[in-house]
């Protein structure tokens, strides 16, 4: 069974500092996206990683790939409050008809305080 | 341009309803997903569409939930004889199967938030 797993779960942490979050999953995949969700909101993608070693950055957000680990990072620089959201990473499954289903890791929920 | 919307956003049923929640992907979007969120967890996957034919439903929880796309754009999940324990958010996403920068990528409308009494 596929499992994709999040850690840390909750992150508090202060405005300007740096912090990384983990996802780790259990089954090749070449494919790994990264979601945001406010409260009560739909889901943002933010990053898709399409192979071993893909680095993508986005302004305070940086987000890598290392398939032979199976595992990915997001890289949080000089948090600011406005990042405050939960955090899902998701490993795609090819289906049938050449598209794919994603498995959800828990997600992080990340608190930023001034 | 337009998102994926879904419709109603927030519906209360009594155990034993039917419900049908609607969904209207991106315009072109081929691919079409329904998720079911529970409170404080990630989506788990349903079933997909690809145009108007269903080609996986190993995420259907019960025999109780089915769901359509008759002509390949709007999509309906429709829950029969609702349970508390079918009460959740239930996310629909759309897809254009593309190569490049944005493989793949699904779209995720803002949800309907069904609660089961």
């Amino acid at each position: 069974e596929l499992k994709v797993e999040q850690n840390p779960l909750f992150l508090s942490m202060q405005e300007g500092k740096n912090y990384t979050i983990y996802c780790n999953y259990s089954t090749t995949s070449d494919r790994l996206y990264w979601y945001r969700q406010d409260p009560g909101k739909s889901l943002e993608s933010l990053f898709v990683l399409l192979s071993n070693g893909a680095v993508k950055q986005e302004g305070r957000l940086m987000a890598s790939l290392d398939t032979k680990a199976r595992l990915s990072t997001l890289h949080i620089t000089a948090a600011v409050h406005d990042l405050s959201a939960t955090y899902f990473c998701a490993v795609d499954i090819e289906l049938s008809g050449a598209t794919n289903k994603l498995i959800f890791g828990t997600g992080t929920l990340l608190a930023v305080q001034p | 341009g337009a998102g994926v919307s879904q419709s109603p956003r927030y519906k209360v049923a009594k155990r034993g309803q039917d419900v049908a929640l609607r969904c209207d992907p991106i315009s072109g979007h081929v691919s079409l997903f329904w998720y079911q969120q529970a409170l404080g967890q990630g989506p788990e996957f349903l079933t997909y569409f690809q145009n108007e034919a269903q080609l996986d439903k190993s995420g259907l929880p019960s025999d109780r939930f089915f769901a359509e796309r008759p002509e390949g754009s709007v999509s309906t999940l429709k829950i029969q004889r609702t349970q508390q324990e079918d009460s959740a958010v239930y996310l629909c996403a759309s897809s254009l199967p593309e190569t490049g920068e944005n493989s793949d990528t699904q779209y995720f409308g803002p949800g309907t938030r069904l609660t089961v009494l």
